[in-house]
């Protein structure tokens, strides 16, 4: 079983959308908890760290169930600027990063 | 503006020649890290540092090896490159929680 797992997609959406991504993780005593996004041939770059009474930022809001150890992202009103790859990061000793699910949002 | 920089950004090179991918950061962090990520797919630990001195393995077998000899400096050298190696190389390194990333070395061997 993989340490961080994401829903695989592609999401293809209209602008507008609302979509939401779930990321599961298997190590229980994980620390820290973090949304990245990386578009096509790019790095990584941090999108929003997750707590565990949910954080929003604009569009974006991030939940984190520990009991579940179930993390998720919700996107409201998409714009086709948030067409990129969303990796589900969880900390232990180090980032363990998830496969990453790609979205595209069309006209 | 970048604070962790790679170069080269792009390196086309033949097969059984050695290189050195360059990674450097002016933030002073103790822990620096190498990624493998071929296109579409995900990001795979080959390398880590947690210091001067201090050079591990990562999740992911890789006949490179790396060195750490500087707290800003952590190269990535392949001795002998082949085809396989062909990929996209992503350097970061952090303090605390959360990873700055470089702009990657995009390898190619023929």
């Amino acid at each position: 079983r993989k340490e961080v797992e994401q829903d695989p997609g592609p999401f293809n959406v209209p602008e507008g959308a609302t979509v939401a991504f779930n990321c599961t993780y298997s190590n229980s005593a994980s620390q820290s908890f973090f949304w990245y996004r990386q578009d096509c041939r790019k790095e990584p770059k941090l999108l929003m760290s997750v707590y565990s009474s949910g954080n929003e930022d604009g569009r974006f809001t991030a939940q984190l169930n520990r009991a579940s150890q179930y993390i998720s992202l919700l996107i409201r009103d998409s714009k086709l600027s948030d067409s990129a790859t969303y990796l589900c990061v969880v900390k232990d000793n180090d980032m363990r990063f998830g496969a990453g699910t790609r979205l595209t949002v069309k006209p | 503006e970048a604070d962790i920089y790679q170069t080269p950004r792009y390196l086309v090179i033949g097969t059984g020649k050695k290189i050195t991918l360059e990674c450097s950061q002016t933030m002073g962090h103790d822990k620096m890290y190498w990624y493998q990520q071929d296109p579409g797919m995900e990001l795979h630990l080959i390398h880590y540092s947690y210091g001067v001195n201090s050079t591990e393995k990562g999740d992911l077998s890789s006949e490179s090896t790396v060195s750490r000899i500087r707290t800003e400096h952590f190269p990535l050298t392949l001795e002998s490159a082949r085809p396989s190696h062909t990929s996209q190389y992503l350097c970061a390194s952090s303090i605390g929680d959360g990873y700055t990333f470089g702009s990657g070395t995009r390898l190619t061997v023929v």
